[in-house]
Parts: structure tokens; sequence; C-alpha cells
């Protein structure tokens, strides 16, 4: 069973310009979440997706943050014009709706994303 | 307000030995989830172990249990025989609302980096 996979690993990028990530959840999970995590902060919640639908976003996503889940299998986020302060680790996981009560979210590696 | 509080930036514990991690928590939903997550030097978040608002007994598995106590909103980890290998940062999140309309998000305290001596 092949876990939470995120790719680049890293990246580093200049002002200004476009990323995109991508996250390939565990296999039959329906709901995936990206989170961003600041040095010395725990994670914090930027949007998530039940199957192919986004149904909620945090307001610390702004406009120039975009995410899809086209088919409802792998993610991708995509910030434009980024800024210093997008540096951070971008961290995608995965769960399964199933009407128990853990819900729990498993994690990928992360991508880590520098703005210089 | 902060929902979930984790006061101890860093600890030390033997190898061999316990130790306890605290987390405290806010909500006024009746139903609830905690969760704790390992994160090692490498990024990724590892789940260690969860407590519904529910249930009557607490949550063990393996080396790793949770010492919930309810009335003081707080949910603490022990982990007993430390290893080296325990060495990460530590993570208590809380969901909310258990069920009905809500994305299940977790929110998440600072952390506590762990470190084992041998």
């Amino acid at each position: 069973d092949t876990g939470v996979s995120q790719d680049p690993r890293h990246k580093i990028t200049k002002r200004g310009q476009n990323v995109t990530f991508r996250c390939d959840p565990i296999s039959e999970h329906n709901r995936l979440y990206w989170y961003r995590q600041t040095l010395g902060q725990g994670p914090e919640f930027l949007t998530y997706f039940q199957n192919e639908a986004q149904l909620e976003k945090s307001r610390l996503l702004s406009d120039r943050f975009s995410a899809e889940r086209p088919k409802g299998s792998f993610s991708t986020l995509e910030i434009q014009r980024t800024e210093q302060g997008d540096s951070a680790m971008y961290l995608c996981a995965s769960s399964i709706l199933t009407g128990g009560e853990a819900d729990t979210q498993y994690f990928g590696p992360g991508t880590r994303l520098t703005v210089l | 307000a902060q929902k979930i509080t984790q006061t101890q930036p860093g600890m030390f514990v033997q190898e061999k030995e316990a130790v306890t991690l605290d987390c405290t928590y806010d909500t006024s939903d009746p139903s609830y989830g905690l969760f704790w997550y390992k994160q090692p030097s490498s990024g990724e978040m590892i789940f260690l172990i969860y407590q519904g608002s529910y249930d009557q007994q607490n949550a063990t598995e393996g080396r790793y249990s949770l010492n919930f106590q309810k009335a003081r909103k707080s949910a603490n980890l022990v982990i007993s025989a430390s290893q080296l290998g325990d060495s990460a940062m530590y993570f208590c999140a809380m969901r909310e609302p258990y069920s009905g309309a809500g994305s299940y998000q977790l929110t998440f305290g600072k952390g506590t980096k762990l470190s084992v001596i041998p």
C-alpha cells in the first residue's frame, strides 16, 4: 500500500515566478487536503477536496493560490507570482470518508518551497 | 485564541525512559477528535494515535498512549521505553466538528521537539 506522494520535494524559485506542486493521495482515499507549514509552526489548513469538488478554502489561500483535483485522484496546487512570504513546506494529506470516527489524515513528505 | 496549546517547546528524555508531551485544547463542540503526529527532520507527518471525544478509554498504540482528561481539555501523549528514533517534532492536532458539515480539517499546535539521549 503506497502512501501519499508529492512532487517535487524541493523547489527553489525567484520572486514573481509561478510554481505548481503535485500530490498523489492513497489510491482509495476520497478526501484530499493541502496544508502549509512555516518554520517553527504546526501545519495550517489551506484547502480540501472531497473527490473532485473543492469544498473549503482557508482565508490563507489568497487569490494567487489555486488548487485542482480534476478527476478526484491527484491534485495540484499552483502559486502565481510567488512572494518571499510563500516560502514554506506544503503538505498534502488524504483520508477516506467511511463514516467512522477517526477519518485519519495521512500526510505526504511535503514540498519545500524557497522563494528568492 | 489558540485552539491547541503545546507548552513544551523542547523536551529531553533518557533512552528507555517514558516521557509525557503535553497538549491542551479549546473547543465548544461536544464532538471532536484529537490526533498526535510525529515529524522527523525529513518533514513527513507520521500519524501516531487518535482519541475521539466520546471514547471512554484512553487510546493506546504500541508504545504510545494518550492520557485523555476531558474535563481539563488535555490530551497528553505518553511514549514508553523511548528509543533514539523517537527524536523528532511531535504535534497535537484537533479535528472539529466530528460529524455533519465541515471539512474535518486539522488544527495543529506549535509542536514539541523531543530529543532522546543515549
